[in-house]
């Protein structure tokens, strides 16, 4: 499977934990991006990368949220001190950067947090 | 300003009805509008997007309508079929730069067959 792959599926944590997902882009792909998607609703962006570099991070990424990107290939996105807010699915996608960029989703890491 | 907002919440439709959802924007400086699909326990899945110099799009069985005056589009699915059901997904974003999109609320589409 040549698709964005995501790590784990699921996970089930206890408030006050650390959480870390991977990501897996697209191997020729220089862009990856990580969204939070909460039940009925549309994803939301939280930061990306270009290549090793995290270019943006969006105003929802508080301070207990850090992403890395070491040489630009897997990502991993690390969750301190869970609360029971950020029970949610994140997705990675990843893309090539260009005037016809397209974003490829993977399947998502499914948080609960109780 | 960021929002886009999609309705209907939910859609139920005839096996080879016509599908219609829509969506609204405020930022005029949003320059692409792409529509994803998205199964249960999956990623959404780009499925059809368009630029505001052109008002519509059509690949398959699928149409994007596009208003810039209105700021509004919408997804026509023709010939609607059982494996259409699913959650359609509108969003926005600008071209330029990363793909930071904006997403509506999404539509859950039921197909009867």
């Amino acid at each position: 499977d040549t698709g964005v792959s995501q790590n784990p599926r699921h996970k089930i944590t206890k408030r006050g934990q650390n959480v870390t997902f991977r990501c897996d882009p697209i191997s020729e792909h220089n862009r990856l991006y990580w969204y939070r998607q909460t039940l009925g609703q549309g994803p939301e962006f939280l930061t990306y990368f270009q290549n090793e570099a995290q270019l943006e991070k969006s105003r929802l990424l508080s301070d207990r949220f850090s992403a890395e990107r070491p040489k630009g290939s897997f990502s991993t996105l690390e969750i301190q001190r869970t609360e029971q807010g950020d029970s949610a699915m994140y997705l990675c996608a990843s893309s090539l950067s260009g005037a016809r960029e397209k974003l490829f989703f993977g399947s998502g890491t499914q948080l609960s947090v109780l | 300003q960021q929002q886009v907002k999609q309705s209907p919440q939910s859609l139920i439709v005839q096996k080879g009805g016509i599908s219609i959802i829509n969506c609204a924007y405020e930022n005029t400086a949003f320059d692409y509008f792409p529509w994803y699909q998205q199964f249960p326990g999956k990623g959404p899945a780009l499925l059809i997007a368009i630029r505001p110099d052109v008002s519509e799009k059509k690949e398959g069985r699928f149409t994007i309508s596009f208003n810039k005056s209105a700021k509004q589009f919408s997804l026509h699915i023709m010939d609607s079929q059982p494996g259409d059901s699913a959650t359609y997904f509108c969003a926005a974003s600008i071209i330029q730069g990363a793909q930071k999109l904006v997403f509506g609320q999404g539509t859950r589409l039921t197909i009867n067959p």
